[in-house]
């Protein structure tokens, strides 16, 4: 079955540590996306990419890193700099294009601060 | 930039129930809209795709609509069960391949 895999389910950081989230989407999508969700927020777009070796800042993208050197696969570093690292991310993909193409989401990493 | 809102952010209905729920948003160019369940602790579920030009959508017991005029959509599910009890996320294109999310509507059908 077609899907996105995101690993770790939950993951802890330690102060002043970069920790990486891992991404794996088999839909053959050329864009993929890493959201910021909060609780009682809505999502909030940190990187995407609409193509390997290609990405764009999102709203939030201060803190944290990204690369694509394959196309299934958008790993997320989040780094000492993000002061704040505590929340669930989501990873996505989509076919590239207008009109916009339907999202598909993983099932999410949850990070913490030990 | 793209602005959703969703109102209200939390609802219970006893089971049996229809529920309505209610999406906002800024920029009416739009091509589509997407809804969104996300149970707790797990990713998003895409539900329904709107096309602009279909205005309404359908998927079992849910139905939901879009008017572009007035930068409403809305989510219908008929006869609510307690397995519908979620958050759902209603979600408006922007830029390039760009997704503005609302805050959700937390759900609770009450058996």
């Amino acid at each position: 079955d077609g899907g996105i895999t995101q690993s770790p389910k939950y993951l802890f950081r330690k102060e002043g540590q970069n920790v990486t989230l891992s991404c794996e989407q088999n839909l053959n999508h050329d864009a993929m996306y890493w959201y910021r969700q909060d609780p009682g927020q809505g999502l909030r777009l940190i990187y995407y990419s609409q193509i390997v070796n290609d990405f764009q800042k999102g709203d939030i993208a201060e803190g944290y890193s990204v690369s694509r050197e394959k196309k299934e696969s958008f790993p997320l570093t989040v780094t000492s700099a993000q002061k704040n690292p505590t929340a669930f991310y989501l990873c996505a993909s989509s076919r590239r294009g207008q009109p916009n193409q339907p999202q598909h989401f993983g099932d999410g990493t949850r990070l913490s601060i030990l | 930039k793209q602005e959703v809102t969703q109102i209200p952010a939390a609802l219970s209905v006893p089971e049996g129930e229809n529920l309505v729920l209610n999406c906002s948003f800024t920029d009416s160019a739009i091509y589509n809209l997407q809804w969104f369940r996300q149970d707790p602790g797990k990713g998003l579920t895409s539900l329904l795709l709107i096309q602009s030009s279909q205005r309404e959508q359908t998927s079992g017991r849910l139905n939901a609509s879009l008017d572009k005029s007035s930068g409403r959509s809305t989510l219908y599910i008929a006869a609510s069960q307690p397995g519908d009890s979620a958050t759902y996320l209603c979600a408006a294109p922007y830029g390039n391949n760009r997704l503005a999310f609302g805050k959700g509507n937390q759900v609770v059908v009450i058996p």
